[in-house]
């Protein structure tokens, strides 16, 4: 089992419907996570942190983590093609690794 | 500089040649990260430097590989000997106070 899991996809949903994005991870201890987007052929880019059980809003993306079902979740709002990427999931997992644990993403396709 | 900068952007090396790829983090950040990507794939950790000490160098997959930080600054992923399993991207990443990365545009090595 690896340690930090996600649907490779794709998912593809219409422009202006709500993107679920779902990750699950092994380690109870696990405290902090992030959400990287990656658009095909660059770099993977930060746009969400959470730390506390429950949800964070930034503009449309909402960060929502379950500790007890070792669960974390990136929703996206009134969906772009612009959104369109490939996004990342990662912790930081109790393997005493100061370095974040990736998930091989998933592929969001917005649908014009 | 404003941001993480990695050279070269391509290499294509013939198998058996040695490659050295080169990171220069964003100023005043500590910590340094390699990662290698394979397509399709997250990015899987190779090894971390805080200022110049190495301090963990667990997912370098071989001795053929090696990574310097000799003045806390600018990194050298070296690669000895190289295999086309080696082909991947090879992104570099630092942080500073927080706990959020800031990444390259890596360095796509392909070897033939």
């Amino acid at each position: 089992q690896k340690e930090v899991e996600q649907n490779s996809g794709p998912l593809s949903v219409p422009e202006g419907a709500i993107a679920s994005l779902n990750c699950t991870y092994s380690d109870r201890g696990s405290q902090s996570f992030f959400w990287y987007r990656q658009y095909s052929g660059k770099s993977p880019e930060l746009i969400m942190f959470i730390y506390s059980n429950g949800d964070k809003e930034d503009g449309r993306f909402t960060a929502q983590l379950n500790k007890a079902s070792q669960y974390v979740s990136l929703l996206i709002r009134d969906s772009q093609p612009s959104d369109s990427a490939t996004y990342l999931c990662a912790g930081y997992m109790d393997t005493g690794r100061r370095a974040l644990t990736f998930g091989s993403g998933t592929r969001l396709q917005v649908q014009p | 500089g404003a941001g993480v900068s990695q050279s070269p952007r391509y290499k294509v090396a013939k198998r058996g040649q040695d490659v050295a790829l080169r990171c220069d983090p964003i100023s005043g950040h500590v910590s340094l990260f390699w990662y290698q990507q394979a397509l399709g794939q997250g990015p899987e950790f190779l090894t971390y430097f805080q200022n110049e000490a190495q301090l963990d160098k667990s997912g370098l997959p071989s001795d053929r590989f090696f990574a310097e930080r000799p003045e806390g600054s600018v990194s050298t992923l070296k690669i000895q000997r190289t295999q086309q399993e080696d082909s991947a991207v090879y992104l570099c990443a630092s942080s500073g106070r927080n706990y959020g990365y800031t990444f390259g545009s890596g360095t796509r090595l392909t070897v033939v």
